[in-house]
């Protein structure tokens, strides 16, 4: 089946540095990765639709410069949290489609900014 | 606009205790619904995808169904180790795999043994 990664799997930053997250597919190429926010108890929230090779597209209320997602090659997309604080602590979580347009979720990386 | 719902929130139940989770959508155009199981700190594990009323579909414990409204996710004589969350997920239309999908908010399950 198709296997998605992400690394770290759990990152401890300051308040006011910045963490990448990376998220690669593993046995297929993917077209396009999603990234999603979940906070304790709640359900996934959409943050952005990232295609190869072209500018991601934001949902709503998500501020582009904080959230820097690049996705250089068709098996791995970064998410970079910048000038993280506290607020952003949360459970980031990546998916990746292929040509079969399920999504194939990673394990997700909880980051906590300190 | 799309919404997912679904009901109960909780749940809990005896091993072996049979029961139904239910998933309500509004999408204009459907184009696929998921099933996600989740375990905390991970993320979600793909359980079904159900593309038309009518369809069912079942992996091992669990039935998932659709209707033009809703989807049932039926589990039969549960264990333990079935405990998570269940998520529900709708894609609307779209002719590329960026079509995004919206997620319901869960249902815990905790089976007791």
């Amino acid at each position: 089946g198709a296997v998605v990664s992400q690394h770290p799997s759990w990152v401890i930053c300051k308040s006011g540095t910045s963490v990448k997250i990376e998220c690669r597919s593993l046995d297929f190429q993917a077209t396009t990765m999603f990234w999603y926010r979940q906070f304790p108890k709640q359900s996934l929230m959409l943050m952005a639709t990232s295609n190869e090779g072209s500018k991601a597209t934001y949902e709503q209320g998500v501020e582009k410069d904080k959230f820097l997602i690049n996705h250089a090659s068709l098996t791995l997309s970064t998410l970079t949290v910048t000038s993280a604080h506290p607020e952003d602590s949360s459970f980031y979580i990546c998916s990746a489609t292929g040509t079969d347009y399920e999504q194939y979720f990673g394990p997700g990386t909880r980051l906590t900014v300190t | 606009e799309d919404q997912v719902t679904q009901s109960p929130e909780a749940l809990r139940l005896q091993e072996g205790e049979s029961s139904s989770l239910n998933c309500s959508y509004t999408v204009s155009g459907l184009r696929g619904l998921f099933w996600y199981r989740q375990d905390p700190g991970k993320g979600p594990e793909f359980l079904f995808t159900l593309y038309s009323a009518g369809e069912e579909k079942e992996k091992e414990r669990l039935k998932a169904t659709l209707t033009k409204k809703e989807s049932f996710l039926h589990i039969t004589a549960p264990k333990p180790e079935d405990s998570a969350t269940y998520l529900c997920a709708v894609q609307g239309p779209g002719r590329s795999s960026a079509s995004k999908i919206i997620f319901g908010s869960g249902t815990r399950l905790s089976i007791r043994p």
